[in-house]
This record gives C-alpha cells, structure tokens and sequence, in this order.
C-alpha cells in the first residue's frame, strides 16, 4: 500500500462551477498523475508532475489545471466544471528509482449536473 | 499510432473453469507490459510487469506472459474472489526523465461464478 488519499472521495457540483480535488501521498515520491476513468476508455492521463512546481499536460488536459507546491501533496482544478467532466478521477505516484509500477488512490467519483 | 487493446471486453467463467485474457500493444520500444488489478470502487492494484519477450510471472492463480506483439493474462482454476476488472498498460515511447506515463488498455471484466 502505497499511502495515496483522495478527497473528496464523492462530489456532486452544477455545471460552471470550480472543483478542486486532492491527492496526498505519504512514500516521498517524486512523480505523480491525474487520470480520469470512463466507460469503455480505461485510465486517460489528465496531468502529471515530475517535481515540486513541475508539471506537464497528459492526453485529456483541457479544461483542467493542476498544482504541486509540495512533494506530497497533488490537486486538480476543475476551472468551470462541464457535464462531460463526469468521471472516476484516479491519483497515482512512482517512485521513479528501482520501482517501474505507479500506485494507486482509491479514486474521487465526480458528478457534474 | 500508440495503443494498448485488451480483449475479451468482458468474461464470464465457473470456478475452476481456466482461460486468458489479451492484451496486444502496438507501442514501439516497449520498455515494459503491466498487468493490474481493479476490484468495484477501488484504484487499480499493481500485479505484474514484464519486460521482455518470452518473460512470464505467476502470482497464486495468475501468470503473465509476455510475446513480442502482445501479452496474456492466463488465469488457472479461478475462485469468485478473481472476479474484478484486469487492466494491462505499457509506458508511452516518448518517456524521458525517469517518469513513466502510461498508456492503458480499456480493461476485461472477469465474472467467476461458484
């Protein structure tokens, strides 16, 4: 078990408003990743971090930013949350040495109205 | 392009009943094949990686094997408790820095009935 939280863990926000969501992980890792999971698409990359204050943009980047100002701590901002922004949002982190795997939190179910 | 298939979609099997799943990747320079587990509302748990063909790893029931085009996740007498849903991934060929960005397959879903 890697020690990745999420919060919220569930969040039902009307459309046009913002949302920020939380990943915290306590392994000390370097990297970490947003995803998004629906139906029939698997996990997308929305975001990663390779550092503190660095980041990069995955393959499903628009309307989302993100911030790292701590080696443990990961958000994700939803600027003016859309209905096709409904999704299962995952967090991961790797250590980046001797490991390849990324680990896994246990995921925030957003619903966007 | 970039892609990771898993098939069957979805698989229905009696306990005891034996079978795969595929995963076939067009990812050049594979740099290595993960297999993870994902139970109802839960993160996807790392099983296995595999990095070369002909390599295979076994855990309790489970044994990956990986080829030069694709990889399979053979599944020996399953028990209702294998019942989740199997992701494969393989890491993006543009990696550099020592992160990994992933590139998923949409997963198989595994129903074992007693």
């Amino acid at each position: 078990d890697a020690g990745i939280t999420q919060s919220p863990r569930h969040k039902v926000t009307e459309t046009g408003t913002p949302v920020t969501l939380r990943c915290h992980q306590t392994e000390n890792h370097r990297y970490m990743y947003w995803y998004r999971q629906d139906p029939g698409h698997g996990l997308r990359l929305i975001h990663y971090s390779y550092g503190v204050k660095d980041t990069d943009k995955g393959e499903v980047s628009d309307g989302y930013s993100v911030s790292r100002s701590k080696t443990e701590d990961f958000l994700l901002t939803l600027e003016s949350a859309t209905s096709s922004q409904t999704s299962v949002y995952f967090c991961a982190s790797f250590p980046g040495e001797t490991e390849d795997e990324q680990y896994f939190g246990p995921g925030t179910r957003l619903t966007v109205t | 392009e970039d892609q990771v298939t898993q098939s069957p979609e979805a698989l229905r099997l009696q306990e005891g009943e034996s079978s795969s799943l595929n995963c076939s990747y067009t990812v050049s320079g594979l740099r290595g094949l993960f297999w993870y587990r994902q139970d109802p509302g839960k993160g996807p748990e790392f099983l296995f990686t595999l990095y070369s063909a002909g390599e295979e790893k076994e855990k309790e029931r489970l044994k990956a094997t990986l080829t030069k085009k694709e990889s399979f996740l053979h599944i020996t007498a399953p028990k209702p408790e294998d019942s989740a849903t199997y992701l494969c991934a393989a890491p993006h060929p543009l990696r550099t820095g020592g992160y990994n960005k992933l590139i998923f397959g949409a997963g198989t879903r595994l129903a074992v009935h007693p």
